[in-house]
């Protein structure tokens, strides 16, 4: 199946830092990108839909001054976390569609493995 | 919006079946997928009902009632390492996932 990477997997930073997270997709073209948030226990929340050579769209109640996204490339998503506070401290997941499995019988997302930020 | 609920958590022992279920509100959605998450790790995909009826796919079977708003993933023959988060997610505009709230499954030996 198609491979989604994260970098890095885990960060510690102090409060008031940015802190970038890249994803990429290793061997398919992702148009579409998608970062999600998971607090311990809870479910995932989406946070907004990253779309290549345009701005991203952010879903209700996530500030896109804080968290800026940039999706410069076709397998490359970057999610930054401007003045992170320790409330920011989470788990940042992204996922992307093969578009070259669009309209088979699965609807897979593959996402990838997670950054665990914290912030001090 | 859309919102979905499943039990917080279940358990059952090694080589059993069993069955999570998943209820829904949504105004509209193209399909209905299953992931698997194992503590720290990324969600894996397990299943899609993008119509009513049940899907198979090897110990893992799911199935879709859009009339209920209902839907289940059901798991046969139980391993450990089936021990997991498993989140139920509506596919909606854009190829958007809402999750469900997610349920841990415990196996026993």
């Amino acid at each position: 199946g198609a491979v989604v990477s994260q970098h890095p997997s885990w960060v510690i930073c102090k409060s008031g830092t940015s802190v970038k997270i890249e994803c990429r997709s290793l061997d398919f073209q992702a148009t579409t990108m998608f970062w999600y948030r998971q607090f311990p226990k809870q479910s995932l929340m989406l946070m907004a839909t990253s779309n290549e050579g345009s701005k991203a769209t952010y879903e209700q109640g996530v500030e896109k001054d804080k968290f800026l996204i940039n999706h410069a490339s076709l397998t490359l998503s970057t999610l930054t976390v401007t003045s992170a506070h320790p409330e920011d401290s989470s788990f940042y997941i992204c996922s992307a569609a093969d578009p070259g499995l669009a309209g088979g019988p699965h609807n897979e997302q593959f996402f990838g493995p997670g950054t665990r930020l914290t912030v001090l | 919006g859309q919102s979905l609920e499943q039990p917080s958590e279940v358990t059952a022992v090694e080589g059993a079946i069993v069955q999570i279920n998943c209820t829904y509100q949504t105004s509209g959605f193209y399909g209905l997928s299953w992931y698997q998450q194992h503590d720290g790790g990324a969600p894996t995909f397990l299943s899609y009902n993008g119509l009513d009826g049940l899907e198979e796919t090897g110990r893992f079977s799911s199935f879709l009632s859009r009339s209920d708003s209902y839907g289940y993933l059901l798991l046969q023959e139980l391993q450990m390492k089936d021990s997991a988060s498993y989140f139920c997610a509506l596919t909606g505009g854009g190829n958007k996932l809402t999750f469900g709230t997610g349920t841990q499954l415990k196996v026993e030996l």
